[in-house]
């Protein structure tokens, strides 16, 4: 069973240019979050997704930032025109749906490097 | 949401065991305490969760005395690779709030 996965690892973009971050959770999960962690900080949530349906951005900026989950292909974090503050790994989680679980445990993907030139 | 104070680094050798404490004075009824592990350059990695006294798995305990203001999380006999940096989070049980709300971290640094 693979992981939660993420692409580009790495992706370098010039300000005012489009970023676009991918994230494909587990087999079997149908919720994602998307995380922004800056140089020795903690990570800071951004966004919360299930299928087709956004359910929590409370922490993505309202400008310059959306977030999708389609029906069917990964999860995309979207980023226009991208400044130098943006530079930050991103990373992206997935949990399961339901089921007797006491918490939703997040598995994590290895992020993506976003460094903007 | 719950606000988690842990020491900002610590350092240990190899083999000692590691005890990382974790306040979080305003814990709710229905937290969890949970704590993750994160390597450099990778996302984090889930360890440990517990409510109340002790819970262990194969690569840690955690324990919780009965008012649950705080935890320690221990680490047996660590090695090189437990370098890295132990977050301690609070966690609502299982509902719509499934948002992670993360603090700076323990730099755990384990030399030879």
């Amino acid at each position: 069973n693979a992981g939660v996965m993420q692409n580009p690892r790495h992706l370098v973009r010039r300000r005012g240019q489009e970023a676009r971050l991918r994230c494909s959770p587990m087999k079997g999960h149908s919720h994602v979050y998307w995380y922004r962690q800056l140089p020795e900080e903690g990570l800071k949530f951004m966004v919360y997704l299930q299928k087709e349906n956004i359910i929590d951005e409370s922490g993505m900026p309202k400008e310059r930032f959306s977030a999708e989950f389609p029906k069917e292909g990964p999860s995309i974090l979207r980023i226009q025109q991208v400044v130098r503050g943006d530079s930050a790994a991103y990373f992206c989680a997935s949990s399961h749906s339901e089921g007797p679980l006491i918490t939703y445990e997040q598995y994590f993907g290895p992020g993506t490097r976003l460094t903007v030139t | 949401l719950a606000k988690t104070t842990q020491p900002i680094s610590m350092d240990s050798y190899e083999g000692q065991e590691v005890n990382i404490t974790c306040s979080h004075n305003n814990i709710a009824t229905n937290d969890y305490i949970t704590w993750y592990q994160q390597f450099p350059s990778q996302g984090p990695r889930f360890i440990i969760q517990g409510y109340k006294t002790k819970v262990t798995n194969e690569v840690a305990s955690l324990f919780i005395p009965a008012d649950r203001k705080s935890s320690t999380l221990s680490l047996p006999r660590v090695s090189l690779s437990d370098t890295a940096v132990y977050y301690c989070l609070v966690v609502p049980r299982a509902g719509n709030n499934r948002k992670l709300i993360w603090g700076l971290g323990t730099s755990l640094a384990v030399n030879p």
